[in-house]
């Protein structure tokens, strides 16, 4: 059974301090995107990657930064929270080539606050 | 600017009903399109997919329609049931990139029962 687990479901955390978000899938797939949610927004896509310590900025990357040091696990880090990065936070991957719309298995989500 | 538009936030229905979720699209190179259902508290689950090539692809009770011309899909979910209400996302893709998917900003379905 497909599976993509998250570090947290909820924290709070307080302004300028620096936040690590883990994301961990054991289906053995190349590709893993953080997005986060905004009522409204739908999702947006913060950063992706397709490989180990391969990394791709996606459309809102500014005040996140990724790390990626073993296949299953995607790191999305906020290097100096601010109140606007209160979000839902939403980790994903999928295969990396063949054919198709490969879709993307999602985790649960980490509700984030920065207070 | 947004290349993929749910321009409905919220669609009321009655159980037994049909359920009809629209998207719209800019980019003419969006080869695949994917609708997503999510639950509160829960990450999007994949729902259905269509490719390009077709203009319609049916599981069960969704129907994938899609207007190419028209840069439009739609969902039909038939008979809507309570268990359907949830935040449906559309999402695009273009393949050969490393899969990276568009979203629309969701539609809230309730079907009443």
């Amino acid at each position: 059974d497909v599976k993509v687990t998250q570090s947290s479901r909820y924290l709070v955390k307080r302004t300028g301090e620096k936040v690590f978000l883990e994301c961990v899938q054991d289906m053995d797939h190349e590709n893993m995107f953080w997005y986060r949610q905004d009522p409204g927004l739908g999702l947006r896509l913060i950063y992706f990657s397709y490989d180990v310590k391969m990394k791709e900025k996606g459309d809102i990357p500014e005040g996140y930064s990724v790390s990626r040091e073993k296949k299953e696990r995607f790191s999305l880090i906020l290097e100096s929270a601010s109140t606007n990065q209160t979000s839902m936070y939403l980790c994903a991957s999928t295969l990396r080539g063949g054919q198709g719309p490969k879709e993307q298995y999602f985790g649960p989500g980490t509700r984030l606050t920065v207070t | 600017d947004q290349q993929v538009k749910q321009n409905s936030p919220s669609l009321s229905v009655q159980e037994g009903r049909i359920s009809i979720l629209n998207c719209d699209y800019t980019n003419s190179m969006f080869d695949y399109f994917l609708w997503y259902k999510k639950y509160p508290a829960e990450g999007p689950t994949f729902l259905i997919s269509i490719s390009s090539i077709k203009d319609k692809n049916e599981d069960g009770r969704f129907t994938v329609f899609l207007n190419k011309s028209a840069k439009h899909l739609s969902l039909h979910i038939v008979p809507s049931q309570p268990g359907d209400s949830a935040v449906y996302f559309c999402a695009a893709m273009t393949s050969g990139s490393a899969r990276q998917l568009t979203f629309g900003s969701g539609t809230q379905l309730t079907v009443l029962p």
